[in-house]
């Protein structure tokens, strides 16, 4: 069974500093893929990056980037330049090729402080 | 226009009784799904359809009916409503061409039980 942990509960950085949220995962699937999704106060989940295992290199979406170690099954995201409105629960998230059914983590919640 | 949306957002209901959240999306999408979040945050998948197909059931009660009219509409229909079922219910389409869990989320409908 594939399993996403996402080890800290609650979080919070300062505008401006840079933060790194943790997520591992475990699976013996070959071909699978990763996510961060945000789920802002407003309750509706966005996309914010996405990562292949095929793929060696890590996503970078504008200030956000994922560390993936495909080895370790970790894959952290990290926010650049924080901003007011990244406070946001943060949810990690896997799926394998072929499968319709996205497996979330317990998720992350951020605050960023002025 | 809203890409995915759901009615009611709010729904406060008495126990015993039967209720429907409806969904929608006009992205174009084959691939409908129900999630259910509950008090702690924490998201599951409850079904997927696939053009009106149902392709994942997990182990939801089965007072909980999902219903496909059409490959845009998938509504959710949930009978003798108990207080566990008090959630918040999210609706998300996905394009599967885009790769898998690219889901598009609706904006939740909050169902509380009394």
């Amino acid at each position: 069974a594939q399993t996403v942990t996402q080890s800290q509960p609650e979080m919070s950085v300062q505008e401006a500093e840079t933060v790194t949220l943790s997520c591992t995962y475990d699976t013996s699937e070959n071909n699978y893929y990763l996510f961060w999704y945000k789920q802002p106060p407003s309750r509706q989940m966005i996309l914010v990056i996405r990562q292949e295992a095929y793929k060696q290199q890590n996503a970078t979406e504008n200030r956000f980037s994922v560390n993936f170690q495909k080895a370790a099954k970790s894959f952290s995201l990290k926010i650049s330049d924080s901003q007011l409105g990244d406070t946001a629960m943060y949810f990690c998230a896997f799926t394998f090729g072929g499968s319709e059914k996205l497996v979330f983590g317990k998720g992350t919640k951020l605050t960023v402080n002025p | 226009d809203t890409a995915v949306s759901q009615t009611p957002k709010y729904l406060v209901t008495q126990m015993g009784n039967d209720k429907s959240i409806k969904c929608e999306q006009n992205l174009g999408h084959d691939t409908m799904y129900w999630y259910k979040q509950d008090s702690k945050k924490f998201l599951k998948i409850m079904f997927s359809y696939n053009n009106k197909e149902l392709i994942i059931n997990e182990t939801v009660p089965n007072r909980f009916s999902p219903k496909s009219p059409d490959k845009a509409h998938l509504n959710l229909h949930i009978n003798s409503l108990e207080l566990g079922d008090s959630a918040v219910y999210f609706c998300a389409s996905s394009p599967r061409t885009g790769g898998p869990g690219e889901l598009f989320f609706g904006e939740g409908s909050r169902l509380t039980v009394l």
